[in-house]
């Protein structure tokens, strides 16, 4: 079955400054791959998703992610951030062997003035 | 534009209470998924279907059951409430688990038991 590991659960980074979240997965099949973000009190939005056409995923809002499959990694980044960046951000990955859809336990993005 | 409504939006039980929730999408999409989400847990299936008249057992199906009589709507049943299920429920549907798709989700139901 397939899983996703969100290797930090908080992650601090100062206005203007460059983010990195952290996705690693498990899957025995072809993966399709998902970030997901939740701001406070409110639902779900996808930033981008990896399907297999271009390793290099680019997303609303600046945000990008690259699909490394020797690593079984799928980090997403942010140039520079922003105070509205910060929300709970979500790896997901799902695959055609089990229809299931699996998040990762979330990582939450602080922005620091 | 209705996509995938969740009803309702905010439940306060009793332990013991029963109570269905009720997920309705538009988008004929065919999978359909239940969600809790607990802090510092992420979203955790519940249960899931790929069509109409089929549900499966997600990660934490206990004290949960769900029906697909209908392809638009995924019920999630709780028959006696427990004060451990009180989070957050997320309902999505999809199209696809592959390719260039993606999963819709509900607004998410806050139920409280107490």
């Amino acid at each position: 079955a397939q899983s996703v590991t969100q290797l930090d659960s908080h992650v601090s980074v100062s206005e203007g400054t460059p983010v990195l979240l952290r996705c690693n997965y498990s899957s025995s099949y072809s993966p399709s791959l998902f970030w997901y973000v939740q701001h406070p009190n409110k639902g779900l939005q996808l930033l981008l998703k990896y399907t297999s056409a271009a390793t290099l995923v680019k997303g609303i809002n600046g945000f990008e992610a690259e699909f490394k499959k020797s690593e079984t990694s799928f980090h997403l980044t942010k140039p520079s951030a922003h105070m509205s960046d910060a929300a709970e951000y979500f790896c997901v990955v799902s695959d055609r062997r089990d229809d299931k859809i699996i998040f990762g336990k979330g990582t939450r993005l602080h922005i620091l003035p | 534009n209705a996509g995938v409504t969740q009803t309702p939006k905010f439940r306060v039980l009793k332990t013991g209470q029963s109570m269905t929730l009720l997920c309705a999408q538009d988008m004929n999409h065919e999978y359909m998924y239940w969600y809790r989400q607990d802090p510092g847990m992420g979203l955790r299936l519940i249960h899931y279907s790929v069509g109409e008249g089929t549900t499966a057992k997600g990660e934490v199906p206990d004290g949960y059951n769900v029906s697909r009589l209908k392809k638009q709507n995924f019920l999630l049943g709780l028959e006696s409430a427990a004060p451990s299920q009180t989070s957050v429920y997320f309902c999505a549907s999809s199209y696809s688990v592959v390719g260039n798709t993606e999963a819709f989700f509900g607004q998410g139901t806050r139920l409280t038991v107490v």
